[in-house]
């Protein structure tokens, strides 16, 4: 069956400071791979989504950046850190591109 | 004006009410989402639907297309009901999902 990991859970940051975040998918090939972030009160927004290795679709302009370095893995980075940046990061997979199956996500905090 | 309206914003019952969680749509979309995210940030997909009417359980999703609307009913609610119950349309002739803000569902025993 397929899994999907993110780590790390919660994420406490200094403004300016560099981001790392990884998703990992197991049990398909291929996949269909997003990042989305939910901020304090806002709904869930798409960031980032690749159909392929090294194939990345920015949504939004911000000063984070998405790569896809091996075919299950996504990461979502930053070079400085911004208090608004702060939120919950949830990576999903598809094969469809229709039904999305989520991670846990990452909680990220920016002070 | 978001272009997936839910509501309410927060819903409270008590425990074994009918439920009902609303959400309208601007977009054409090609397929509508309900998640259900705990309190801990997990989202759980409950429901994909196109058209007609979906049942799992005590959950019940129905979608609209000509009225862009669709409802998550939850019957005989219960306390691990309590959760935020998200909309989401995907985008037609694309892979883009569209979110609402969420409804807040709180069941009390």
């Amino acid at each position: 069956s397929q899994t999907i990991h993110q780590w790390p859970a919660t994420l406490v940051q200094p403004v300016g400071s560099p981001l790392s975040l990884e998703c990992t998918v197991e049990g398909t090939s291929n996949p269909n791979l997003y990042w989305y972030r939910q901020a304090a009160g806002r709904g869930l927004q798409l960031l980032f989504y690749s159909v392929g290795i090294g194939q990345i679709s920015s949504e939004v302009p911000q000063n984070l950046s998405a790569s896809r370095p091996q075919d299950r893995q996504f990461i979502l980075s930053s070079k400085k850190l911004l208090l608004s940046d702060s939120g919950f990061y949830l990576c999903a997979w598809s094969l469809t591109g229709r039904e999305q199956y989520f991670g846990p996500g990452t909680r990220l905090t920016v002070t | 004006k978001n272009e997936v309206e839910q509501s309410p914003q927060n819903l409270t019952a008590q425990e074994g009410e009918f439920i009902t969680i609303n959400c309208s749509y601007s977009v054409g979309i090609s397929a509508l989402h309900w998640l259900q995210q705990h309190p801990g940030g997990g989202i759980v997909s409950l429901f994909m639907l196109s058209s007609g009417k979906k049942k799992h359980g005590r959950l019940i999703a129905t979608i609209n297309i000509q009225e862009k609307h669709s409802s998550l009913h939850i019957t005989a609610s219960h306390p691990r009901d309590s959760a935020v119950y998200i909309c989401a349309a995907l985008q037609g002739g694309s892979e883009k999902l569209v979110f609402g803000k969420g409804t807040k569902l709180t069941v009390n025993p």
